[in-house]
Parts: structure tokens; C-alpha cells; sequence
């Protein structure tokens, strides 16, 4: 399939530990964001890239959080040092972005994180 | 207040029943309109784009009130697997980091 696709779907890992979170979008679509959303929650804004500039990182929780897109593709969000209230599911999403609005956003699977 | 606000629910319906959800959002310049459902540990998949003339989808209608800043979900004939969280989401301008998401509202069609 040609989908929005995230890698890994789990991951667990010990407290302090570094991770790293991959999105690869669906091919052509320029816009690329971050969500995170913990259980029964409503959806988190991270960031969102245009291209492989990011004109809106104000959703990063704190700087143990960033996030790069290179050749306007794949992106990846990596957090640092991790803490137990970084366990969420951290969604990726892409969409064409003319400058028009009106193209909706494609979601991958998620990776589900749990901080031990 | 939020920028994009939803019915609370949850909606318990029976199958075959049409419900109604609403939504408002506070920016009176936003462009694009959608709404998006969410089954219970999956991603939110696109349901519809709104039109401003409104557009109907199968059992699926939505409408966009501009003047009111309102945006409505009817399902008819509610089937069983149309229970999910529906999420209305606005984007203010021209460009993608101007998506809002509602909280949503959660829908179960009861037997």
C-alpha cells in the first residue's frame, strides 16, 4: 500500500532511555505532522513540517523533544531522555499542501510507547 | 474558549437509528472543514471533506453553517460498525499547521 507508514508499531523502553520514531510519508505529500495521543485522550499537536522546514514546532512538550524531515520525506521524532508521561501513541499524519487548505491528512498506524 | 469544540456524548443509539452530531469552532476565518472517525486504539481515517453547500455520502451528510460557525455530522440507518469517535476538524487557513482537532464525540450502536 501507498500509506503513511510508521515504524516501529511498539516500543518499550526504560526510563531515560532515548528514542527515536520514523514516518515515512505517502509519496508526493509535502506537509508532514506529529501527534501524540495518550489513552482516551483527543489528539496532541507536535509539529508539522513543510518541506523539510518545520514553521510550527510550538506543540513540542519540552526540549527533550525534536523532530527533522530530510529530502522532504522521512521524518523522524526523537525523544530524549524519556520520562513514564511520554507514554502515548505518537501518530504521524501527511497531506498535499497547496497553499489551498483543503487537502485532508492521512494517518499512519501509530507507535505505541510505553516508558517503563 | 476551545478553538473547536464537540458534542460531549457518548451517543448510545440502536442500529437503524439516525443521530446527529454537532460542532463549532471560534475562528471565523477557518477554509476547510472535515470530519474524521477514530476506532478505539487505531489512527483517525478521513470520513468526509465538508462542502459549503453541504454533501451527503451514502448514509453520511454534512452540512457547514459559515455564518454560525457550526458543522454537522448525520448518520442514517446506523449500523453497527459506525460505532467509533467521530472528530471534527478545522483548518483556519491556507496551509497544513492550521489543522484543529475537535476532542470528538464517541458513538456506540447498540444491537
Amino acid at each position: 500500500g501507498a500509506g503513511v507508514s510508521q515504524s516501529p508499531s511498539n516500543k518499550v523502553t526504560e526510563k531515560g532511555k532515548d528514542v527515536e520514531l520514523r514516518c515515512d510519508p505517502i509519496s508526493g505529500h509535502t506537509a508532514l505532522y506529529w501527534y501524540r495521543q495518550s489513552l482516551g485522550q483527543g489528539l496532541e499537536f507536535l509539529i508539522y513540517f513543510q518541506g523539510n522546514s518545520a514553521p510550527d514546532k510550538s506543540g513540542l512538550p519540552s526540549d527533550r523533544f525534536s523532530a527533522e524531515r530530510t529530502g522532504g520525506s522521512v521524518s523522524t521524532l526523537t525523544i530524549q531522555r524519556t520520562q513514564q508521561e511520554d507514554s502515548a501513541v505518537y501518530l504521524c499524519a501527511s497531506s498535499l499542501d497547496r497553499g489551498e487548505g483543503n487537502q485532508p491528512q492521512h494517518f499512519g498506524d501509530g507507535t505505541r510507547l510505553s516508558i517503563l | 474558549r476551545k478553538e473547536v469544540e464537540q458534542d460531549p456524548g457518548p451517543f448510545n443509539v440502536p442500529e437503524g437509528a439516525t443521530v446527529a452530531f454537532n460542532c463549532t469552532y471560534s475562528n471565523s476565518a477557518s477554509q476547510s472543514f472535515f470530519w474524521y472517525r477514530q476506532d478505539c486504539r487505531k489512527e483517525p481515517k478521513l470520513l468526509m471533506s465538508v462542502y459549503s453547500s453541504g454533501n451527503e455520502d451514502g448514509r453520511f451528510t454534512a452540512q457547514l453553517n459559515r455564518a454560525s460557525q457550526y458543522i454537522s455530522l448525520l448518520i442514517r440507518d446506523s449500523k453497527l460498525s459506525d460505532s467509533a469517535t467521530y472528530l471534527c476538524v478545522v483548518n483556519k487557513g491556507n496551509y497544513g499547521q492550521n489543522f484543529v482537532f475537535g476532542p470528538g464525540t464517541r458513538l456506540s450502536v447498540l444491537p
